[in-house]
C-alpha cells in the first residue's frame, strides 16, 4: 500500500511557543489531505481537509488561527499548533488521499505534549 | 450526513476464541466502507474495505467483514484471535466520491487474554 510518512513522531514543546507537524505522501500524490485529532481512549476528531493548492475547510469547532494547515504541495501537508496550551497536548494523525482513491492512508501519529 | 456507530467500546476474549466486532453506519447516500486498526501510539492500519461486489471481504491476517445493506452493518469477525490482534479497531465510512472525507466510529478495544 501507499505510504505516509508523519515527522516528528513525538514532540514537546513549551507552552506559549509554536509546533510545526510534516505529512508526507512518499509514493503517491496526495490531492486531499485530512488531519485528525485523537483523545485518549478515544475516536478520531477530523480537524480539517485540505486540497492541494486550496485552503484547509476547517470542521465546526476548530480554531482555523490556532491549528494552520497548508497544502503546498501534493506531496505535502504541514499542520502549525501556535501558541501552543497543554490543552492541545494530544495525539495528532495525517493522512492522504489521492485524486480517484477510494480509501486515505494514514501516517504513523505525532505525540505532542506541552508543558 | 453520514455517522458510524460501534455500541461495543471494549471486546474481552480468550486466545483462539472467536470474536465479532459490530459496526453500524448511516447515510443517505452510498458509501463506501473500512475497517481500520490501530495498535498503541500508532497511526491507523486498513485491514479491509467494502467498495463494491461481494458483499464479503477479507484480510490478509484472517479478518472478515461482511457488508449487509439492509441492516446497514458492517461487522467485523475472526474465527480464531491471537495475542497480536489486541488493538482497537475502528470502522469508517466515505461517501462514494474522492474528496469526501472519512467518517469513523469510536473505536472497539479487542483485548485477548491468554
Amino acid at each position: 500500500g501507499a505510504v505516509v510518512s508523519q515527522h516528528p513522531s513525538r514532540v514537546i514543546c513549551k507552552s506559549g511557543t509554536s509546533v510545526k507537524i510534516e505529512c508526507r505522501s512518499l509514493d503517491f500524490q496526495a490531492t486531499t489531505m485530512f488531519w485528525y485529532r485523537q483523545f485518549p481512549k478515544k475516536s478520531l476528531m477530523l480537524m480539517a481537509t485540505s486540497n492541494e493548492g486550496s485552503k484547509a475547510t476547517y470542521e465546526q469547532g476548530v480554531e482555523k488561527d490556532k491549528f494552520l494547515i497548508n497544502h503546498a504541495s501534493l506531496t505535502l501537508s504541514t499542520l502549525t499548533v501556535t501558541s501552543a496550551h497543554p490543552e492541545d497536548s494530544s495525539f495528532y494523525i495525517c493522512s492522504a488521499r489521492n485524486r480517484g482513491g477510494t480509501e486515505a492512508f494514514f501516517g504513523q501519529g505525532t505525540r505532542l505534549t506541552v508543558v | 450526513a453520514q455517522s458510524v456507530t460501534q455500541l461495543d467500546s471494549q471486546v474481552p476474549v480468550f486466545e483462539e476464541a472467536p470474536v465479532e466486532l459490530r459496526c453500524n453506519y448511516s447515510s443517505s447516500v452510498s458509501v463506501y466502507l473500512f475497517w481500520y486498526v490501530q495498535y498503541p501510539n500508532q497511526g491507523l492500519q486498513l485491514l479491509l474495505k467494502y467498495l463494491s461486489g461481494s458483499t464479503l471481504v477479507e484480510s490478509i491476517n484472517g479478518f472478515e467483514a461482511e457488508f449487509n445493506k439492509s441492516q446497514t452493518s458492517f461487522h467485523l469477525r475472526k474465527p480464531s484471535v491471537h495475542i497480536s490482534d489486541t488493538a482497537e479497531y475502528f470502522c469508517a465510512v466515505t461517501p462514494i466520491g474522492s474528496a469526501s472525507k472519512i467518517i469513523f466510529g469510536s473505536g472497539t478495544r479487542l483485548s485477548i487474554r491468554p
